[in-house]
């Protein structure tokens, strides 16, 4: 059964860091591109960023480029986001997402999500 | 950048079909792969539909996708509507290598 587990969430100053988390299980990790994907409260979904299977390929949405850092530990299983400058448009469940397309996007495995709030 | 438009909401009765837009903002979107996503409150959306028109194991025939390419939208077609599938709905294809999602859509069946 594949499983995606996000963790690192939780309350952070303007301008601060935080390290998202993402343990995979379940299906061959390292053969998929990965990615992430937030939604804001009562928001719309929003794709943030993917990376391809061995690192190769990395993209970002405009929002969050020069900001947010996507890596991946294909030993680990693990998929990372790391957000600096975090501003308060930045709050929201931010869901890991397996890329499940041949040669296209779709997000076939979703995670529960893990809640980042931007906030004084 | 390409985006995706959809009704902010739709509502229909029990038994009933309903069907909801989703259009593209630029060139063709019969270019690109569609797929069609099911959130209920408080929960990780799941895939109704992908490759425009196809559905994963699980999900029941009620469920449709199509493309139009004339009017540049792709569509979800819901039938026998069930008060279960009252949910938010969202379409979502790709621009280059970024993922776009559609705004959402809000399905009241009452």
């Amino acid at each position: 059964e594949v499983q995606l587990v996000e963790s690192g969430g939780g309350l952070v100053k303007p301008g601060g860091s935080l390290r998202l988390s993402c343990a995979a299980s379940g299906f061959t990790f390292s053969s998929y591109t990965m990615n992430w994907v937030r939604q804001a409260p009562g928001k719309g979904l929003e794709w943030v960023s993917s990376i391809s299977s061995s690192t190769s390929y990395i993209y970002y949405a405009d929002s969050v480029k020069g900001r947010f850092t996507i890596s991946r530990d294909n030993a680990k299983n693990s998929l990372y986001l790391q957000m600096n400058s975090l501003r308060a448009e930045d709050t929201a469940v931010y869901y890991c997402a397996r890329d499940g397309g041949e040669l296209y996007i779709r997000f076939d495995y979703w995670g529960q999500g893990t809640l980042v709030t931007v906030s004084s | 950048n390409f985006m995706l438009t959809q009704p902010h909401s739709v509502s229909e009765s029990p038994g009933k079909t309903v069907t909801i837009s989703c259009t593209g903002s630029s060139g063709s979107i019969a270019s690109n792969y569609v797929q069609w996503y099911q959130q209920r409150p408080g929960s990780a959306p799941t895939t109704v539909i992908y490759e425009d028109n196809q559905r994963p194991s699980g999900v029941p025939d009620r469920f449709s996708g199509s493309i139009d390419s004339s009017s540049n939208s792709a569509s979800l077609t819901i039938s026998g509507l069930k008060t279960e599938d009252e949910a938010d709905y969202y379409c979502q294809s790709y621009d280059s290598s970024n993922g776009v999602f559609g705004g959402g859509t809000k399905l009241t069946v009452l």
